[in-house]
């Protein structure tokens, strides 16, 4: 089945630690995103990337990176500048045909 | 970017349509309007999508009318496990581009 594969589903980061969440998606789309969601809250993007190699920022872009470097991979590193990284991150990824987005499950990220 | 906007929170009673409704006054030509469920720790799913008029598939309606600068999702007989938040999204799906999310409505259903 396609669909997008986001790992690990939880995730703990201590002080001062960069940590790596993986986007997957097996549907040859083009376009792929990242989104956070704060508890009781909508979604807010933090990057986006239309195609390999390229990516822009979003509204909250600061403290985090990214990289494209396969078609099918869109990683999201949560570096130790994001100071309060406690979350719910969710990928996404959209083609040409009328559905639009397909999103994984999400990863929930806290601090220890 | 067309910006939308929707009632932050609904409750209904099992059994009742329940219409969810979205503002999106400078919406584009080219845009069509999206919307999605999304259920607690879950990523958004697709309901529904329309461009123009009624949309009807075998979960919901979508009501758009002639100006566009307004939608309307109806959920018919609504049950329990229709409790989720509803986005609607307004976005050119031909092409990938900075896409925003609103804040979603916030459905309870109640027994």
């Amino acid at each position: 089945d396609g669909g997008i594969t986001q790992s690990p589903k939880y995730l703990f980061r201590k002080e001062g630690q960069n940590v790596t969440l993986s986007c997957e998606q097996n549907l040859n789309h083009d376009a792929m995103y990242w989104y956070r969601q704060d508890p009781g809250q909508g979604l807010r993007l933090i990057y986006y990337s239309q195609i390999v190699n390229d990516f822009q920022k979003g509204d909250i872009a600061e403290g985090y990176s990214v990289s494209r470097e396969k078609k099918e991979s869109f990683p999201l590193t949560v570096t130790s500048a994001q100071k309060n990284p406690t979350a719910f991150y969710l990928c996404a990824s959209k083609g040409g045909e009328a559905y639009g987005f397909t999103f994984g499950s999400g990863s929930w990220l806290s601090v220890v | 970017l067309a910006k939308t906007t929707q009632p932050i929170s609904m409750d209904s009673y099992e059994g009742q349509e329940v219409n969810i409704t979205c503002s999106h006054n400078n919406i584009a030509t080219n845009d069509y309007i999206t919307w999605y469920q999304q259920f607690p720790s879950q990523g958004p799913r697709f309901i529904i999508q329309g461009y123009k008029t009624k949309v009807t598939n075998e979960v919901a309606s979508l009501f758009i009318p002639a100006d566009r600068k307004s939608s309307t999702l109806s959920l018919p007989r609504v049950s329990l496990s229709d409790t989720a938040v509803y986005y609607c999204l307004v976005a050119r799906y031909s092409s990938a581009s900075k896409i925003i999310f609103g804040s979603g409505t916030r459905l309870s259903i109640r027994p």
